[in-house]
């Protein structure tokens, strides 16, 4: 059962428009929710994250939105840049009393390539 | 600040050894979680430890086994390796009651 989904396999944008990524999520227990980027054969580096309180965070070219309602979340990327190619996961934590323990669940990512 | 620190970054086993992978967390992160990545699978949760204790597993089997020490470092160990074993195995480390994980750059396994 996957409980997060990032339904688009790939993307692919042109430099300087924007890049938007989707994710859907089925345990409504979830309530704070990540974006990672990630190279081939490195760690998945921490981009922005969304608590279930807010629809909306921003930092610099990069803004989370959560609709709860819809169960889905989205990153955009304004304006693209080629660097910002890579795989993008989208995560999610449930908390349990005030933690998580520690575990997040991932899609399956999405490929970005950004063409100069 | 360093980041998350893991090693070996690379390693070749052949069925039936078993393996240890080391993580440093982070200096002041006391929570380490870690993960596998396959191709199949995607990112797959192991288990977490904060103060030396585990509190939370994901399903895997018993093969798959962990330990935290007192200064927050970590090991994960995997006995008795299958060829599906082989994967990027991923150490995260967290604040205490922070959700956001910072990753390690991952041990890559190879079982042959």
């Amino acid at each position: 059962d996957q409980q997060v989904k990032q339904n688009s396999p790939s993307l692919s944008v042109q430099e300087g428009r924007i890049s938007i990524l989707n994710c859907d999520y089925t345990n409504s227990m979830f309530d704070y929710f990540l974006w990672y980027k990630k190279y081939p054969a490195e760690g998945p580096t921490f981009l922005i994250s969304i608590s279930s309180i807010k629809d909306k965070n921003e930092d610099g070219r990069f803004t989370v939105f959560l609709n709860k309602s819809a169960k889905h979340l989205s990153l955009h990327i304004v304006p693209s840049q080629p660097g910002d190619s890579a795989v993008y996961f989208c995560a999610a934590s449930a908390d349990a009393g005030g933690t998580s323990y520690g575990k997040l669940t991932f899609g399956q990512g999405t490929i970005l390539t950004v063409h100069p | 600040k360093a980041g998350v620190t893991q090693t070996p970054r690379y390693l070749i086993k052949t069925r039936g050894q078993q393996v240890t992978l080391s993580c440093s967390p982070i200096s002041g992160h006391r929570s380490v979680s870690w993960y596998q990545q396959t191709p199949g699978q995607g990112l797959q949760f192991l288990f977490e430890y904060f103060s030396e204790t585990q509190r939370n597993k994901g399903n895997f089997p018993g093969r798959f086994s962990g330990r935290q020490f007192s200064n927050s470092r970590s090991e994960m160990n995997v006995s008795t390796l299958e060829l599906g074993d082989s994967a990027l195995y991923l150490c995260a480390s967290s604040f205490p009651l922070s959700d956001t994980q910072y990753f390690g750059p991952g041990t890559r396994l190879t079982v042959l």
